[in-house]
């Protein structure tokens, strides 16, 4: 079964918008929830992450907002740009687990 | 900093033979490795858990004799996909996890890999 649900699955939006992503999860014992960028023929890469002492957590452009107590967290990306335009993956682990469990990923067009 | 390789990016072979693909941490110390693998518009998919020096952990349905796993040092980790057939074409992708971090995983550019 999916521990992470991600939603939407794909997002257009114009040029100085804000994309909005949303995961949601089940496993209170998951304390570490990253972000992941991955445009195609790539692999991901590591765009912001945040642990569950913090609702928030800002790095640029980008924005976690996490809420522990209805085990949800989002993404913001402000001013969204044409370069951002990728498939986003939240996730979710443990620290004494170590493995990371994805969402389905969003994919994300900013038009110009 | 936290950059990882894989090589080949890409190869193509023929069904029966097996292809090897490399992943090195370039510029840290990783303990352990992942081993993913993608589908088209889909998520990653964990296939094993590569633990330096000691046998790799496999994930729920994958074949531990195809996909072969070794893990010889803190910077390099193999998977070898043996006897391969077109059903494992696939995006294959590869992390590290900061030795000492706090589950940061920082993954390859992936290789691809046809099986004609």
């Amino acid at each position: 079964q999916q521990q992470v649900k991600q939603s939407p699955q794909s997002l257009i939006v114009q040029k100085g918008g804000i994309s909005i992503i949303n995961c949601a999860y089940e496993n209170t014992a998951f304390d570490y929830f990253p972000w992941y960028q991955q445009f195609p023929g790539k692999g991901p890469a590591l765009l912001i992450a945040i642990r569950p002492d913090v609702s928030e957590k800002k790095e640029g452009r980008f924005t976690i907002s996490f809420n522990k107590s209805a085990k949800q967290f989002s993404l913001h990306i402000m001013d969204s740009q044409p370069g951002d335009s990728a498939t986003y993956f939240c996730a979710a682990s443990m620290n004494s687990w170590g493995k990371l469990q994805f969402g389905a990923g969003t994919q994300v067009v900013v038009t110009p | 900093g936290a950059v990882v390789s894989q090589h080949p990016s890409r190869v193509i072979c023929k069904s029966g033979t097996s292809v090897k693909i490399e992943c090195r941490s370039l510029d840290f110390q990783a303990t352990t490795m992942f081993w993913y693998r993608q589908f088209p518009k889909q998520s990653l998919m964990l296939m094993a858990t590569s633990n330096e020096g000691s046998k790799a952990t496999y994930e729920q349905g994958v074949e531990k004799d195809k996909f072969l796993i070794n893990h010889a040092s803190l910077t390099l980790s193999t998977l070898t996909v043996t006897s391969a057939h077109p059903e494992d074409s696939s995006f294959y992708i590869c992390s590290a996890q900061l030795a000492g971090g706090y589950n940061e995983q920082f993954f390859g550019p992936g290789t691809r890999l046809t099986v004609l």
